[in-house]
């Protein structure tokens, strides 16, 4: 079965500082990982996603994320962390061999401090 | 682009009434998927359409939910008989397949269902 793990509820980061949320996964075969996030009172955005090839992706608003596959883990970076990208963030995963199902994470609500 | 939308944006209803939602796609997009989302969880997956034709349904989607995609344009999503248990946002998203296998989707705001 498929499954996405965010393990921690909330990061708390002071601005200009780099900031990393985590996230494990389990799938069948090959997988496609993809970070959202959400801001309040708006939809869901895409930010990056891994399908094959660099295992560090760059994305939206200066983030990347980096794909471990001994760890099975695509934890989301930023170098230098802004109050603006206070939001909740979720890391969703879809396996190869899974169908159009996508899994998403329980999300993980970032806190950055001025 | 005018993003997707989703009507109503919120609905409260009594158990046991019946609640269809709408979703509207952006324009060029031939897939869509449906997702409810609890407080404090990730959206769950619930139904998939590639143009009209329905190709994945979860397990979540009861006998009591249904999905239709009648002209490969926008969608609605009903739910009969509701119990306060399906109290929830229902989440629709849309995307096209790019150059490559896999793409990302776009969501929508919304519907905030409420069951009393």
């Amino acid at each position: 079965a498929q499954s996405v793990a965010q393990p921690e509820d909330q990061v708390n980061v002071a601005e200009g500082n780099p900031l990393t949320v985590k996230c494990t996964y389990s799938v069948s075969g090959n997988p496609y990982l993809f970070w959202y996030v959400q801001y309040p009172n708006r939809g869901l955005q895409f930010l990056l996603k891994y399908i094959t090839g660099d295992n560090l992706v760059k994305g939206s608003y200066g983030f990347e994320a980096e794909f471990n596959k001994s760890q099975t883990s695509f934890h989301l970076k930023k170098p230098s962390a802004l109050v603006s990208d206070s939001a909740l963030y979720f890391c969703a995963v879809r396996g190869i061999l899974g169908g159009f199902k996508t899994i998403f994470g329980a999300g993980t609500r970032l806190f950055v401090k001025a | 682009d005018t993003g997707v939308s989703q009507n109503p944006r919120h609905k409260i209803t009594k158990r046991g009434q019946n609640v269809t939602f709408r979703c509207d796609p952006i324009s060029e997009h031939n897939r869509l998927y449906w997702y409810r989302q609890t407080l404090g969880q990730g959206p769950e997956f619930l139904t998939y359409f590639q143009n009209e034709a329905q190709l994945e349904k979860s397990r979540l989607l009861s006998d009591r939910f249904s999905a239709e995609r009648p002209k490969g344009s926008f969608s609605t999503l009903e739910i009969q008989r509701t119990e306060q248990g399906d109290s929830a946002m229902y989440l629709c998203a849309s995307s096209v397949r790019d150059r490559g296998p896999v793409y990302e989707q776009y969501f929508g705001p919304g519907t905030r269902l409420t069951v009393t």
